[in-house]
Protein backbone atom coordinates (compact mmCIF):
# COMPACT_ATOMS: atom_id res chain seq x y z
CA UNK A 1 0.00 0.00 0.00
CA UNK A 2 1.42 3.28 -0.81
CA UNK A 3 2.11 6.03 1.79
CA UNK A 4 1.59 9.55 2.08
CA UNK A 5 2.71 11.29 -1.22
CA UNK A 6 3.75 14.69 -1.39
CA UNK A 7 4.96 17.00 -3.97
CA UNK A 8 6.88 19.12 -4.59
CA UNK A 9 10.09 17.39 -2.27
CA UNK A 10 11.94 20.27 -2.58
CA UNK A 11 10.98 24.20 -3.51
CA UNK A 12 13.16 27.19 -3.63
CA UNK A 13 11.05 30.83 -4.11
CA UNK A 14 11.98 34.32 -3.40
CA UNK A 15 9.99 36.38 -1.42
CA UNK A 16 7.09 37.49 -1.86
CA UNK A 17 6.13 34.79 -4.41
CA UNK A 18 3.14 32.17 -3.51
CA UNK A 19 3.84 28.43 -3.26
CA UNK A 20 2.04 25.99 -3.33
CA UNK A 21 2.03 21.82 -1.61
CA UNK A 22 0.54 19.26 -2.36
CA UNK A 23 -0.82 16.08 -0.36
CA UNK A 24 -2.17 12.61 -1.22
CA UNK A 25 -3.27 10.84 1.82
CA UNK A 26 -3.57 6.55 2.52
CA UNK A 27 -6.08 5.42 0.45
CA UNK A 28 -9.27 5.49 2.99
CA UNK A 29 -7.78 7.37 5.61
CA UNK A 30 -10.38 10.23 6.37
CA UNK A 31 -7.87 12.83 8.29
CA UNK A 32 -5.18 14.76 7.12
CA UNK A 33 -2.73 17.03 8.53
CA UNK A 34 -0.22 19.86 7.85
CA UNK A 35 2.58 20.17 10.07
CA UNK A 36 5.70 22.86 9.21
CA UNK A 37 9.01 21.80 11.03
CA UNK A 38 11.89 24.10 11.45
CA UNK A 39 15.11 22.55 11.18
CA UNK A 40 16.07 20.79 14.84
CA UNK A 41 12.24 20.97 16.10
CA UNK A 42 9.44 18.81 15.78
CA UNK A 43 6.61 19.12 13.57
CA UNK A 44 3.83 22.02 14.74
CA UNK A 45 0.42 21.63 13.58
CA UNK A 46 -0.46 24.00 11.47
CA UNK A 47 -4.39 21.99 10.25
CA UNK A 48 -6.26 19.36 10.29
CA UNK A 49 -8.78 18.17 8.21
CA UNK A 50 -11.88 15.63 8.89
CA UNK A 51 -13.28 14.46 5.47
CA UNK A 52 -13.48 17.73 3.53
CA UNK A 53 -13.59 19.71 6.77
CA UNK A 54 -10.92 21.99 8.61
CA UNK A 55 -11.69 21.02 12.44
CA UNK A 56 -8.45 22.69 13.87
CA UNK A 57 -6.75 25.35 12.29
CA UNK A 58 -5.68 27.84 15.04
CA UNK A 59 -2.06 27.67 14.24
CA UNK A 60 -2.78 28.50 10.47
CA UNK A 61 -1.21 31.79 10.02
CA UNK A 62 -4.80 32.73 7.70
CA UNK A 63 -2.98 35.66 6.68
CA UNK A 64 -0.80 34.04 4.12
CA UNK A 65 -1.47 30.73 4.68
CA UNK A 66 -4.59 28.75 3.08
CA UNK A 67 -5.43 24.76 2.90
CA UNK A 68 -8.48 22.85 1.32
CA UNK A 69 -9.50 19.42 0.70
CA UNK A 70 -11.97 18.83 -1.51
CA UNK A 71 -13.88 15.61 -1.76
CA UNK A 72 -11.98 14.61 1.17
CA UNK A 73 -8.88 13.21 -0.46
CA UNK A 74 -6.03 15.18 -1.81
CA UNK A 75 -4.88 18.55 0.44
CA UNK A 76 -3.29 21.40 -0.69
CA UNK A 77 -1.60 23.97 1.74
CA UNK A 78 -0.44 27.00 -0.17
CA UNK A 79 1.35 30.44 1.11
CA UNK A 80 0.97 33.44 -0.37
CA UNK A 81 3.03 35.92 -0.13
CA UNK A 82 5.93 33.74 0.95
CA UNK A 83 8.24 35.28 4.15
CA UNK A 84 11.97 34.66 4.49
CA UNK A 85 10.67 32.64 7.98
CA UNK A 86 8.46 30.57 5.83
CA UNK A 87 11.55 28.30 4.86
CA UNK A 88 10.87 24.68 6.75
CA UNK A 89 10.17 21.48 5.53
CA UNK A 90 6.21 20.93 5.44
CA UNK A 91 4.56 17.60 6.18
CA UNK A 92 1.41 16.02 5.74
CA UNK A 93 -0.03 12.83 7.49
CA UNK A 94 -3.40 10.82 7.25
CA UNK A 95 -5.11 8.66 10.00
CA UNK A 96 -8.11 6.50 9.97
CA UNK A 97 -10.11 7.87 12.70
CA UNK A 98 -12.96 5.76 14.04
CA UNK A 99 -15.95 7.15 16.58
CA UNK A 100 -13.96 7.19 20.52
CA UNK A 101 -10.75 6.25 18.92
CA UNK A 102 -7.01 8.24 17.76
CA UNK A 103 -5.85 6.27 14.58
CA UNK A 104 -1.97 6.98 14.12
CA UNK A 105 -0.70 9.23 11.98
CA UNK A 106 1.17 8.67 9.35
CA UNK A 107 3.42 11.04 7.32
CA UNK A 108 4.55 11.64 4.01
CA UNK A 109 8.13 12.54 3.30
CA UNK A 110 7.56 16.23 3.17
CA UNK A 111 8.32 19.47 0.88
CA UNK A 112 11.34 21.19 2.08
CA UNK A 113 10.97 24.81 1.42
CA UNK A 114 13.80 27.36 1.11
CA UNK A 115 12.90 31.08 0.58
CA UNK A 116 15.34 33.49 -0.62
CA UNK B 1 2.67 26.83 28.43
CA UNK B 2 2.49 22.95 28.02
CA UNK B 3 5.71 21.44 26.73
CA UNK B 4 7.37 18.43 25.81
CA UNK B 5 11.15 18.59 25.75
CA UNK B 6 14.85 16.26 25.64
CA UNK B 7 17.38 16.57 27.62
CA UNK B 8 19.92 15.54 25.10
CA UNK B 9 19.89 16.74 21.53
CA UNK B 10 22.88 14.78 19.77
CA UNK B 11 23.62 11.10 21.55
CA UNK B 12 26.57 9.15 19.31
CA UNK B 13 27.05 4.87 20.76
CA UNK B 14 28.72 2.89 19.08
CA UNK B 15 27.36 -0.26 16.81
CA UNK B 16 25.99 -2.79 19.24
CA UNK B 17 25.54 -1.15 22.35
CA UNK B 18 22.31 -0.16 23.56
CA UNK B 19 21.12 3.33 23.75
CA UNK B 20 18.57 5.05 26.01
CA UNK B 21 17.16 8.94 24.78
CA UNK B 22 15.02 10.57 27.13
CA UNK B 23 12.28 12.74 27.48
CA UNK B 24 10.88 15.25 29.82
CA UNK B 25 7.41 16.55 29.91
CA UNK B 26 4.98 18.85 31.71
CA UNK B 27 1.36 18.39 30.50
CA UNK B 28 0.09 15.43 32.80
CA UNK B 29 -3.03 15.15 31.19
CA UNK B 30 -1.63 13.06 28.04
CA UNK B 31 -3.28 10.39 27.24
CA UNK B 32 -0.27 8.73 25.00
CA UNK B 33 3.55 9.19 24.39
CA UNK B 34 4.85 8.41 21.69
CA UNK B 35 8.31 7.74 19.92
CA UNK B 36 9.07 9.01 16.17
CA UNK B 37 12.01 8.03 14.49
CA UNK B 38 12.95 10.69 11.42
CA UNK B 39 15.33 9.84 9.11
CA UNK B 40 16.99 12.55 6.92
CA UNK B 41 14.88 13.57 4.26
CA UNK B 42 11.92 11.39 5.67
CA UNK B 43 8.70 12.28 7.55
CA UNK B 44 8.27 10.87 11.37
CA UNK B 45 7.83 7.16 11.61
CA UNK B 46 5.86 5.76 14.74
CA UNK B 47 8.31 3.43 16.29
CA UNK B 48 6.15 2.86 19.80
CA UNK B 49 3.94 4.26 22.15
CA UNK B 50 2.70 3.77 25.97
CA UNK B 51 -0.24 4.64 27.37
CA UNK B 52 -0.57 7.08 30.22
CA UNK B 53 -1.85 4.12 32.97
CA UNK B 54 1.08 1.90 32.20
CA UNK B 55 5.20 2.58 33.22
CA UNK B 56 7.04 0.06 30.36
CA UNK B 57 6.48 -1.31 27.16
CA UNK B 58 8.64 -3.27 24.83
CA UNK B 59 8.71 -3.83 21.46
CA UNK B 60 11.29 -5.12 18.87
CA UNK B 61 14.25 -3.86 20.48
CA UNK B 62 13.05 -1.12 21.91
CA UNK B 63 11.32 -0.56 25.15
CA UNK B 64 9.62 2.71 26.35
CA UNK B 65 9.87 3.86 30.24
CA UNK B 66 7.17 6.04 31.56
CA UNK B 67 7.80 7.97 35.09
CA UNK B 68 4.80 9.91 35.58
CA UNK B 69 6.22 11.26 39.26
CA UNK B 70 9.14 13.01 37.73
CA UNK B 71 7.34 13.51 34.09
CA UNK B 72 9.90 11.37 32.29
CA UNK B 73 9.95 9.36 29.36
CA UNK B 74 12.90 7.33 27.86
CA UNK B 75 13.29 5.15 25.21
CA UNK B 76 16.37 1.99 25.20
CA UNK B 77 17.33 0.59 21.85
CA UNK B 78 19.03 -2.62 22.03
CA UNK B 79 22.35 -3.74 20.36
CA UNK B 80 21.84 -0.12 18.58
CA UNK B 81 22.46 -0.79 14.37
CA UNK B 82 23.59 1.64 11.62
CA UNK B 83 19.95 1.36 10.56
CA UNK B 84 19.04 3.34 14.10
CA UNK B 85 20.93 7.12 13.23
CA UNK B 86 18.18 9.12 12.94
CA UNK B 87 16.65 11.78 14.92
CA UNK B 88 14.49 10.93 17.65
CA UNK B 89 11.40 12.20 19.17
CA UNK B 90 9.23 12.18 21.94
CA UNK B 91 5.68 13.56 20.95
CA UNK B 92 2.49 13.72 23.98
CA UNK B 93 -1.12 12.44 22.52
CA UNK B 94 -3.43 14.38 23.84
CA UNK B 95 -7.56 14.66 23.72
CA UNK B 96 -9.26 16.89 22.49
CA UNK B 97 -13.11 16.61 21.84
CA UNK B 98 -14.38 13.72 20.71
CA UNK B 99 -12.32 11.67 18.84
CA UNK B 100 -9.56 14.89 18.23
CA UNK B 101 -6.23 13.91 19.58
CA UNK B 102 -3.61 16.46 19.48
CA UNK B 103 -0.15 15.65 19.09
CA UNK B 104 2.73 17.61 20.56
CA UNK B 105 6.51 16.77 19.45
CA UNK B 106 9.49 17.50 21.55
CA UNK B 107 12.53 19.22 20.00
CA UNK B 108 14.61 15.53 19.02
CA UNK B 109 17.55 13.63 19.64
CA UNK B 110 20.09 13.06 16.98
CA UNK B 111 21.35 9.44 17.42
CA UNK B 112 24.60 8.66 15.46
CA UNK B 113 25.80 4.80 15.59
CA UNK B 114 29.37 4.34 14.78
CA UNK B 115 30.17 0.92 13.23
Amino acid sequence: EAGVVQSPRYKIIEKKQPVAFWCNPISGHNTLYWYRQNLGQGPELLIRYENEEAVDDSQLPKDRFSAERLKGVDSTLKIQPAELGDSAVYLCASSLIRKGAGGEQYFGPGTRLTVT
Amino acid sequence: GESVGLHLPTLSVQEGDNSIINCAYSNSASDYFIWYKQESGKGPQFIIDIRSNMDKRQGQRVTVLLNKTVKHLSLQIAATQPGDSAVYFCAEKTRGGGSNYKLTFGKGTLLTVNP
